[in-house]
C-alpha cells in the first residue's frame, strides 16, 4: 500500500511569487491534515479536511495560504503571494475515517521543503 | 490550550545502550492520546508508538516502550538496545479529540556506534 506522498520535494521561490503544494493521501483515507515547521520550531496545525469538506481551518496563518481538496482526494494548498516567514517544511498527512470515541492514527508524507528568497 | 514540553534538544547514546526521550504536556482533557514519532534524516516521519489515556498499561513496540504518568503528565520514551538506524528526530504529539496533534519542538537523537 502507498503511503502519503507530497510534491514537490523541494521548491525555492522569490517572495511575492506563488507556490502549489499538493497531497496525495493513502487511499480510502477520509481525512487529510496540513502542518508546517518553521525552523527550529515546533510542528504546527495548518487544518484539516474530511473529505472535501474543510473541518478545521484555524492553523492557517493568514488568507495568502489557500488550500483544496476537489473530490476528497488529493489535496493542493496555495500560498500566494509568498513572503520570506512561509519558508518551513510543509508536512501532509492522512487518517481513516475516524470510529466513535477513537482517534485514528495520523500517517505523514515526506513533506515539502520550501524556501522563499 | 494544550501544550507539549520536549526538554531536550539534542541526545546521544551509544550502540546497544538504552536512553529514554522525556515529553510533557499539559492539558485539561481527560480522554486523550499521546504519540511518539520519528523522522530519520531525509526520511518520512513514522510512527513509532501510541497511547490512549484511559489505558494504565504503558505501550510497547518490540525495543520502544513508554512510561506513561498521567497525573504527571508525563510521557517519556525508552529506547533499549538502540541501534545505528534509530538516529532521528524524535517528536512527542497530543491529540485531545480534536482530530489536530500538538507536537514538542522534538529530540535530536545521535546513536554511536
Amino acid at each position: 500500500e502507498a503511503g502519503v506522498t507530497q510534491f514537490p520535494s523541494h521548491s525555492v521561490i522569490e517572495k511575492g511569487q506563488t507556490v502549489t503544494l499538493r497531497c496525495d493521501p493513502i487511499s480510502g483515507h477520509d481525512n487529510l491534515y496540513w502542518y508546517r515547521r518553521v525552523m527550529g520550531k515546533e510542528i504546527k496545525f495548518l487544518l484539516h479536511f474530511v473529505k472535501e469538506s474543510k473541518q478545521d481551518e484555524s492553523g492557517m496563518p493568514n488568507n495568502r495560504f489557500l488550500a483544496e481538496r476537489t473530490g476528497g482526494t488529493y489535496s493542493t494548498l496555495k500560498v500566494q503571494p509568498a513572503e520570506l516567514e512561509d519558508s518551513g517544511v510543509y508536512f501532509c498527512a492522512s487518517s481513516q475515517d475516524s470510529r466513535r470515541g477513537v482517534t485514528e492514527t495520523q500517517y505523514f508524507g515526506p513533506g515539502t521543503r520550501l524556501l522563499v528568497l | 490550550a494544550q501544550t507539549v514540553t520536549q526538554s531536550q534538544p539534542e541526545m546521544s547514546v551509544q550502540e546497544a545502550e538504552t536512553v529514554t526521550l522525556s515529553c510533557t504536556y499539559d492539558t485539561s482533557e481527560n480522554n486523550y492520546y499521546l504519540f511518539w514519532y520519528k523522522q530519520p534524516p531525509s526520511r518520512q516521519m513514522i510512527l513509532v508508538i501510541r497511547q490512549e489515556a484511559y489505558k494504565q498499561q504503558n505501550a510497547t513496540e518490540n525495543r520502544f516502550s513508554v512510561n506513561f504518568q498521567k497525573a504527571a503528565k508525563s510521557f517519556s520514551l525508552k529506547i533499549s538496545d538502540s541501534q545505528l538506524g534509530d538516529t532521528a528526530m524524535y517528536f512527542c504529539a497530543f491529540n485531545g479529540g480534536s482530530e489536530k496533534l500538538v507536537f514538542g519542538k522534538g529530540t535530536k537523537l545521535t546513536v554511536n556506534p
